[in-house]
């Protein structure tokens, strides 16, 4: 079985210029979750999508956004790229309410 | 929100010993998964453990959820252990991560 896949694996942008990034769950997983990891700041929340809804969002700006398409896969845009947007984005998939979240090999945006 | 503490936050290691890592969390949870975080950075799923003990090889987990924390065991440490260890526990709709321990392994 498939695990969730992540592309790009590397993305380089200039400052005010926007990013997209994408994410394939695993077959049967109907929500996806992103995730920033920033040097200093840890592991924290961006946004939560299940069966095409947004649920959810983290302490992060409206620049940052998404959606979730009817096959499940998922978009990140980040748009108006700020220096400090630089990091590891990771995207998780899970089944169902209380079930593992998995996670992708991530995408590592950096912006000059 | 829910808080996670994890400690220590470094832990240097010669090849062969035992170590436990702890993680602390401020309120009921429905979800607490242990990842090993890899060079690459991909996260690694160790064990799903809202409460009880898992065993996986030289790796086990015990969550006392009553009393809110939980401790990953490591036996006979290799150097492919080393790497960052975080706990990440769900009370709402999103996994809350702890800052992680850092484990160096050396032989």
């Amino acid at each position: 079985e498939a695990g969730v896949t992540q592309s790009p694996t590397h993305l380089i942008k200039t400052r005010g210029q926007q990013a997209t990034l994408r994410c394939s769950p695993i077959s049967g997983h109907t929500s996806v979750y992103w995730y920033q990891q920033a040097l200093g700041l840890g592991l924290q929340f961006l946004l939560w999508y299940d069966e095409g809804e947004e649920r959810n969002r983290g302490n992060f700006p409206p620049r940052f956004s998404g959606r979730q398409f009817p096959n499940y896969s998922s978009e990140l845009n980040v748009n108006a790229l700020e220096l400090e947007d630089s990091a590891l984005y990771l995207c998780a998939s899970r089944m169902g309410m209380g079930e593992t979240q998995y996670f992708g090999p991530g995408t590592r945006l950096l912006v000059l | 929100g829910i808080q996670v503490e994890q400690s220590p936050p470094d832990l240097i290691l010669q090849e062969g010993a035992n170590s436990t890592l702890r993680c602390n969390f401020s309120d009921s949870v429905n979800n607490l998964q242990w990842f090993h975080q890899n060079p690459w950075g991909q996260l690694i799923n160790l064990f799903y453990i809202p409460s009880g003990t898992k065993q996986n090889g030289r790796l086990s987990a015990t969550t006392v959820a009553t009393e809110r924390y939980s401790l990953l065991y490591i036996s006979s440490s290799q150097t492919t252990d080393s790497g960052v260890y975080f706990c990440a526990c769900q009370a709402g709709t999103a996994l809350i991560f702890g800052k992680g321990t850092t484990l160096s392994v050396s032989s």
